[in-house]
Formats: structure tokens, C-alpha cells, sequence
């Protein structure tokens, strides 16, 4: 099963609001993986993280990758319609082989 | 188109049918994966190659699964005698590991429905 806890589970956006969620994990891990994916297609990568503490930027996107190897988060600024979609962090752990551990989504929606 | 790419992208059979799928992942990428995703929920692992070399497999993986990257290029992935379990969708993702950097690149999945 998965080991990502990732929050919040979904989330009304209004357009122009900045919107940030977040991946704790009890593992450590050495990379860390943002993704959107939208219906009936894979995930998109928006952003990888390599080294702890780190910061990055794309675009309106920015993420972080925790000083404890445990934790990122994502934030989205002045956000738009297309920014609707589920959001999947996803971690590499240290030791235990190349696969990716995945968070179980943020679902975005537009505020009605 | 660069990308990686998976065909079928939908799939509808009968309970008990083999099925295969094929993914084609981004030349010069020497790393290929398969998860599985079912409604709601993230990716989860399946297998993933080195080149040809099978290296890890998830206990998910029953032995109705066989994967295969005979030239370490494409792979396919069969599902023999399905169930209706096995309904979901499945991703291929491929990946050129550069120092300690590897970034897996998604294609955009078959969804299979087992009536």
C-alpha cells in the first residue's frame, strides 16, 4: 500500500488564489517527484527535487523538499482553470530500489 | 512526438481472456516501469527494467503477470486468465539514471475494463 500521506485529499480553487499542498512520509527518501495528472491520461511531471532543503521553482509552481527527507510541498500561485486536475507527489526511497512511492492525490476543482 | 508512448490505450475484455499491452519508452532511456493505478488512488509499482534485465517485481505482481523488454527497448505487459480485479489503469514509465538523478517520464496509460 502506499506510504505517502499527502494533503489536503481535494480543494476548491478560485481563480487567482495561491493554493499549496503537501506529502509526509515515516521513510526517508533521496528524490522527490511532483505530478499532474488529469483525466484518462498518466501524470505529468511538474517538478523534481533532488537534495534536501531544496527549492525550485517552475513558473507558478514552486516546491520544497524537507530538511528531514520526510516531507515537500507544492505551491501553486495565482491559480487558473487549467490548473484543475489531481496532484501526485511521488518519492524515491535511499535504499530500496528505483521505485516511485506515491502520495494518493490532491484533487483541484474550481469553486462553483 | 518524443514521449513515451502505450498501446493500447483502452482495453475491454471478457473475464479469463489474455490480454498484452505495449509500451514504447523514450529512446536512449536504458529504465523502464510499470505501475498500476485503480480509481482514486495513486500509482503503484509493478515491475521495472535495466535494459532487458527484469530487476525487481512487487508481491502485486501475481504470477498471471509476465512483463518482458526483449531488446531493452519496448516491453510489453501480459495479463493472462484476467479477473475483474484487475480493471484499472496501467502506466509505463521510462528513465535515464544520471549520477544520483532519475526522473521517470509517464506515457499516457492503457485503461483496461475486464467484464
Amino acid at each position: 500500500g502506499q506510504q505517502l500521506n499527502q494533503s489536503p485529499q481535494s480543494m476548491f480553487i478560485q481563480e487567482g488564489e495561491d493554493v499549496s499542498m503537501n506529502c509526509t512520509s515515516s521513510s526517508i527518501f533521496n528524490t522527490w517527484l511532483w505530478y499532474k495528472q488529469d483525466p484518462g491520461e498518466g501524470p505529468v511531471l511538474l517538478i523534481a527535487l533532488y537534495k534536501a532543503g531544496e527549492l525550485t521553482s517552475n513558473g507558478r509552481l514552486t516546491a520544497q523538499f524537507g530538511i528531514t527527507r520526510k516531507d515537500s510541498f507544492l505551491n501553486i500561485s495565482a491559480s487558473i482553470p487549467s490548473d484543475v486536475g489531481i496532484y501526485f507527489c511521488a518519492g524515491q526511497p535511499q535504499a530500496a530500489g528505483n521505485k516511485l512511492t506515491f502520495g494518493g492525490g490532491t484533487r483541484v476543482l474550481v469553486k462553483p | 512526438d518524443t514521449g513515451v508512448s502505450q498501446d493500447p490505450r483502452h482495453k475491454i475484455t471478457k473475464r479469463g481472456q489474455n490480454v498484452t499491452f505495449r509500451c514504447d519508452p523514450i529512446s536512449e532511456h536504458n529504465r523502464l516501469y510499470w505501475y498500476r493505478q485503480t480509481l482514486g488512488q495513486g500509482p503503484e509499482f509493478l515491475t521495472y527494467f535495466q535494459n532487458e534485465a527484469q530487476l525487481e517485481k512487487s508481491r502485486l505482481l501475481s504470477d498471471r503477470f509476465s512483463a518482458e523488454r526483449p531488446k531493452g527497448s519496448f516491453s510489453t505487459l501480459e495479463i493472462q486468465r484476467t479477473e475483474q480485479g484487475d480493471s484499472a489503469m496501467y502506466l509505463c514509465a521510462s528513465s535515464l539514471r544520471q549520477g544520483a538523478r532519475e526522473t521517470q517520464y509517464f506515457g499516457p496509460g492503457t485503461r483496461l475494463l475486464v467484464l
